[in-house]
């Protein structure tokens, strides 16, 4: 089955710096890549998600970019905030209803 | 926020309590999902229903015993469970590939 790997598990950072979180999948059928920021007490939100046929997507301060050749993808975050802060899960699964397969998170600390 | 509900948002039970959590996803999506967060396993895939079918239980302790009455509805039925099953569960629905989390309900077993 899929496994998901994601570095670094914690990551600080300055203000106004920017922050790339890393993660790699095993199983080459997978073609969709989204990625979840989760603040404190709060649930999982979807921020920015990928899909096979594309290399790199951009949303405001966020990126993600992916490599299937190498199997791995990543999220860039630059000018850092505050807000920023809080644990970022990588995910990947195949078309359809199958089940994400999570990364272990990395807890984002955006020092001002 | 308001697409995948969650009831109740906070449970303490004892060992030989028996409780329910219940899910409700106002998306019309066709899946449903039942996952455990803790320290030491950050999202851990517990069960999954496709239209009202189970599809996948992902090796469950049956002290955990899920239903799924229709698309919208997803229980986690709780009984005898142990002090190392507390944890924030969290439930998710989906159309195709992205899943909705809801609020997730912290759950402390004495």
């Amino acid at each position: 089955g899929e496994n998901v790997e994601q570095h670094p598990s914690t990551l600080s950072v300055q203000e106004g710096d920017s922050a790339v979180i890393k993660c790699t999948y095993s199983d080459s059928a997978s073609n969709y890549f989204p990625w979840y920021k989760q603040e404190l007490g709060k649930r999982p939100q979807l921020i920015i998600d990928i899909r096979s046929n594309v290399g790199e997507k951009k949303d405001q301060r966020i990126a993600v970019t992916l490599n299937k050749t190498a199997k791995h993808f990543s999220l860039h975050i630059t000018e850092t905030q505050p807000e920023d802060s809080a644990v970022y899960f990588c995910a990947a699964s195949t078309a359809g209803n199958t089940p994400l397969v999570f990364g272990k998170g990395t807890r984002l600390s955006v020092i001002a | 926020e308001t697409g995948v509900t969650q009831t109740p948002r906070h449970l303490v039970m004892g060992m030989t309590n028996k409780k329910s959590l219940k899910c409700e996803q106002h998306l019309g999506h066709n899946a449903m999902y039942w996952y455990k967060q803790s320290a030491k396993k950050p999202l851990e895939l517990m069960f999954v229903y496709n239209f009202k079918e189970q599809t996948e239980n992902n090796s469950v302790p049956s002290r955990f015993s899920p239903e799924c009455p229709n698309s919208s509805h997803l229980f986690l039925h709780l009984h005898t469970l142990q002090p190392e099953d507390s944890a924030l569960y969290l439930c998710a629905s989906s159309q195709q590939e992205t899943q909705y989390f809801g609020p997730g309900t912290r759950l402390l077993v004495l």
